[in-house]
């Protein structure tokens, strides 16, 4: 069984926003740290965010500061990373990724979801 | 912020040996660093191979090991195989340091990626 499923592709017009969403099953999410990863077309991986509910532990990335957004619905074990102000340079895979130790471990990244496509043009 | 450094590329002989690297910009890297490796192939989301320098997951085929090896982390594939060929990342932990299970840390915390390293099995 796949621990984490991510929301289906999009394409959005710049200034616009997209919520990705993020389906862990099989686990109590909110007590792990969940990241938010982000790989450009060709390029290398890119931390965007981590939280972790139980220990009220979010950090956004200066880079991505003002623009994100992480939230988590409880009742569907469903993580969200909400991205505003689109440009084109934000076009990208986005990743989930958990940990699977409870506690402290803040940069742990175990398990992957499968990625979600955001393609942003006018 | 620190950067991490990859090599590029390397290549490995089918049933080789071959062992990639992880330095950070900000000095030697240690057991603090909490290094992680991930594999990703193309078009796949990345897996987890290492975590905590030298732990493995329960899915991370015994041919790959994590160290510390001349002040990096490293990741060693001994028997490589032609499934191997992937790109390969590496995440270093800045600024907390986990012990019993319990976070302590001082100014700023924060992840950063390699470049990754491609890895042809040739």
């Amino acid at each position: 069984q796949v621990p984490l499923v991510q929301s289906g592709a999009e394409v959005k017009k710049p200034g616009a926003s997209v919520k990705v969403a993020c389906k862990a099953s099989g686990y109590t999410f909110t007590a792990y740290y969940m990241h938010w990863v982000r790989q450009a077309p060709g390029q290398g991986l890119e931390p965007m965010a981590w939280t972790n509910p139980h220990r009220r532990d979010t950090k956004v990335a200066q880079k991505f500061q003002g623009r994100v957004t992480l939230t988590t619905d409880t009742s569907t074990d469903t993580a969200y990373m909400e991205l505003r102000g689109l440009r084109p340079d934000d076009t990208a895979t986005y990743f989930c990724a958990s940990g699977l130790r409870g506690g402290a471990y803040y940069y742990a990244m175990d398990v992957w979801g499968q990625g979600t496509t955001v393609t942003v043009s006018s | 912020q620190a950067v991490v450094t990859q090599e590029p590329s390397l290549t490995v002989s089918p049933g080789g040996t071959v062992t990639l690297t992880c330095a950070s910009s900000t000095g030697a890297v240690t057991a603090d660093h909490y290094s992680y490796w991930f594999q990703q192939k193309p078009g796949q989301a990345p897996t987890t191979l290492i975590y905590d320098t030298i732990e493995k997951h329960s899915w991370t085929p015994a041919r790959f090991s994590g160290s510390l090896r001349g002040g990096k982390a490293a990741l060693t594939l001994s028997g490589a195989q032609p499934e191997d060929e992937a790109e390969y990342h590496c995440l270093l932990s800045f600024g907390g340091v986990v012990s019993d299970s319990e976070l302590s840390y001082s100014g700023d915390r924060y992840v950063v990626f390699g470049g990754g390293t491609k890895l042809t099995v040739l």
